[in-house]
């Protein structure tokens, strides 16, 4: 069974530092690794995955995340944060197989950003 | 390029009440997925179809079903409403059942009293 596990349920950052989300997870052989956004009363939007190759994954909006297989990790990461970036963010993993993609996703983290 | 769209926006629905949740996938996607979020907690995958036949599950119940029509349109049906149930319910659609990722539509609220 696969896991994803998002240690922080909140993270507080000050406008211009940089943020950091972080998220590990389990699942059997190599996996895929997405992050969302999820605004109040909207759906999720795709900030960016990792399939294969760069550990390090440019996404949208300025985020980028590291994917670190020994320490099954995959952290979002943004240099300079932005008002605008406070939202839910969610972690998800999917394995590689031949059919299906179901997302398995974490509990998710609110993170706040203060002007 | 339209995305994916789902209706309605709200509900409100008592106790053994049955519902139909509808989702229009993006414009080209041939595979939809539903997932039920409950209030402060991550998605949780129901089940996708591909191509009109079921693709895999999740850990709900039969009361829990779906389907998917020619044009990739999808509708999730919901027997016997339980007040557990009452969560956001969000469809997502992708170019395919492998890696391709996956785009979400902006949910469904169902309040189950």
């Amino acid at each position: 069974a696969q896991s994803v596990a998002q240690p922080e349920d909140q993270v507080n950052v000050a406008e211009g530092n940089p943020l950091t989300v972080k998220c590990t997870y389990s699942v059997s052989g190599n996996p895929y690794l997405f992050w969302y956004v999820q605004y109040p009363n909207r759906g999720l939007q795709f900030l960016l995955k990792y399939i294969t190759g760069d550990n390090l994954v440019k996404g949208s909006y300025g985020f980028e995340a590291e994917f670190n297989k020994s320490q099954t990790s995959f952290h979002l990461k943004k240099p300079s944060a932005l008002v605008s970036d406070s939202a839910l963010y969610f972690c998800a993993v999917s394995p590689i197989k031949a059919a299906g993609n179901k997302l398995t996703f974490g509990g998710g983290t609110r993170v706040l950003v203060k002007p | 390029e339209t995305g994916v769209t789902q209706s309605p926006t709200h509900l409100i629905k008592t106790r053994g009440q049955q519902v139909t949740l509808r989702c229009s996938s993006q414009s080209g996607h041939n595979t939809v997925s539903w997932y039920q979020q409950a209030l402060g907690q991550g998605p949780q995958f129901i089940f996708q179809y591909y191509r009109e036949e079921e693709n895999g599950r999740g850990n709900f119940p039969p009361r829990f079903s779906g389907l998917q029509f020619p044009n990739y349109s999808s509708e999730l049906n919901v027997n016997a409403l339980e007040l557990d149930d009452s969560a956001l319910y969000l469809c997502a659609s992708s170019l395919g059942a492998g890696q391709e990722t996956q785009y979400f539509g902006p949910g469904t609220r169902l309040l189950v009293l």
